[in-house]
């Protein structure tokens, strides 16, 4: 199956300082990558599609200078929080489409990113 | 009004019964529709796709409506290791591209011994 991994799975900053976040397909090339937030009890919500080569689309709502992302290459995709604060404590998850997998644009999520801001 | 509603349980079910969730949806646009299913402080994973005609995999059985924009998920002689949280998921899937996924808030499902 289509593996997607996450660096790291936990991280804990200080406010005001920058955690980049990493997320790689494994066995497969994506040319289009997702970036989803789940605050606690909440559901998953939808922060960027991450297209290789060329700019992040972002969804309504989320600062794109805020939440840098980088897809510089077929298998890795970057979100990058800058100047971190506690507010932006969540869990940051990833997700790649396989685009020799299923007909339905089948997403694989990575194993998300425990960020927390003190 | 939210994309995806969900009843959020919890639902505590006793091990062997058939426990059913809903969903509804906004967008009548929505093309594709899934069950995802998440376990504590996991990402989630793809249960099963719904499709119009209706499908099963096994103890799990999915109902899609478009007319009432309505999703169905059946679990019958329920497992403890089905205890998780159910995400109804729908994709608007525009053209050939690929678009995010759209998340309801889930249901908590407790199935007791």
């Amino acid at each position: 199956g289509a593996v997607v991994s996450q660096h790291p799975s936990w991280v804990i900053c200080k406010s005001g300082t920058s955690v980049k976040i990493e997320c790689r397909s494994l066995d497969f090339q994506a040319t289009t990558m997702f970036w989803y937030r789940q605050f606690p009890k909440q559901s998953l919500m939808l922060m960027a599609t991450s297209n290789e080569g060329s700019k992040a689309t972002y969804e309504q709502g989320v600062e794109k200078d805020k939440f840098l992302i980088n897809h510089a290459s077929l298998t890795l995709s970057t979100l990058t929080v800058t100047s971190a604060h506690p507010e932006d404590s969540s869990f940051y998850i990833c997700s790649a489409i396989n685009p020799q997998g299923s007909s339905y644009n089948e997403q694989f999520f990575g194993p998300g990113t425990r960020l927390t801001v003190l | 009004r939210k994309e995806v509603e969900q009843d959020p349980g919890p639902f505590n079910v006793p091990e062997g019964a058939t426990v059913a969730f809903n969903c509804t949806y906004s967008n009548s646009a929505s093309q594709s529709f899934f069950w995802y299913r998440q376990d504590c402080r996991k990402e989630p994973k793809l249960l099963m796709s719904v499709y119009s005609s209706g499908n099963e995999d096994g103890r799990f059985t999915a109902q899609l409506n478009r007319a009432s924009q309505y999703i169905s998920l059946l679990i019958r002689d329920s497992k403890l290791s089905d205890s998780a949280t159910y995400l109804c998921v729908v994709n608007m899937e525009s053209g050939g591209g690929a678009d995010g996924l759209t998340f309801g808030k889930g249901t908590h499902l407790i199935i007791q011994p």
